[in-house]
């Protein structure tokens, strides 16, 4: 059973347009919800984060939209680039709970933004 | 360079040949763990290490066996591969968090990756 499902699998989108990645979950315990960026032949790196006591985060081109009721939360990509195609995925975990190592991952979205 | 060292990268191996996979960071942190990324899966925590000498299982441990002698240091061991095994092994590492608050909210570092291959 998948903690953490995401969609869309695959996403084109037009140079200059928003991408929009989508996640949900079910564990109410869960409080910390980041997304990792991972090119080619590298391993994931660490985009943004937010915390359920707040519904949105914004770090340059890159928002987060956290919606506690639904459980719902979404990676915004403005502006998109060519640069910013790569997989992303995004995790969730429990934090406070003291069992600070334990993340579950999406299945992962592979963007790819056309010139 | 603060960074997490996987080798080797690339492995082909054949069925219930012994193998390990080195995995180390040079920053200190308490926490590493072992993640397998298959397509469509996303990334399955197969172990973690909170601190030398103490692993738990993730998801998917069977088939795997980690030990933490040192802190730099966290190994995943395949004592019988099979082809199943078969996939993109990722290490991270990061700090251990405090109870509540922003600081235990920890950014895991992973390494590049070891691309794993049993016939």
């Amino acid at each position: 059973q998948q903690q953490v499902k995401q969609s869309p699998q695959s996403l084109i989108v037009q140079k200059g347009g928003i991408s929009i990645i989508n996640c949900a979950y079910e564990n109410t315990a869960f409080d910390y919800f980041p997304w990792y960026q991972q090119f080619p032949g590298k391993g994931p790196a660490l985009l943004i984060a937010i915390r359920p006591d707040v519904s949105e985060k914004k770090e340059g081109r890159f928002t987060i939209s956290f919606n506690k009721s639904a459980k719902q939360f979404s990676l915004h990509i403005m502006d998109s680039q060519p640069g910013d195609s790569a997989t992303y995925f995004c995790a969730a975990s429990r934090g406070a709970a003291g069992n600070f190592n334990k993340f579950y991952f999406g299945s992962g979205t592979k963007l790819n933004v056309k010139p | 360079e603060a960074q997490v060292t996987q080798n080797p990268r690339y492995l082909i191996t054949v069925t219930g040949k012994k193998l390990t996979v080195t995995c180390s960071q040079n920053m200190n942190h308490e926490y590493m763990s072992w993640y397998r990324q298959d397509p469509g899966l996303g990334l399955r925590q197969i172990y973690y290490s909170m601190n030398v000498e103490v692993t738990d299982k993730g998801d998917v441990p069977e088939g795997y066996k980690v030990s933490r002698k040192e802190k730099r240091n966290f190994p995943l061991i395949l004592e019988s591969p099979s082809p199943n095994q078969t996939s993109l092994y990722f290490c991270a590492s990061s700090f251990r968090g405090t109870s509540g608050g922003a600081s235990s909210y920890n950014e895991q570092f992973f390494g590049p990756g070891t691309r794993l291959t049993v016939l």
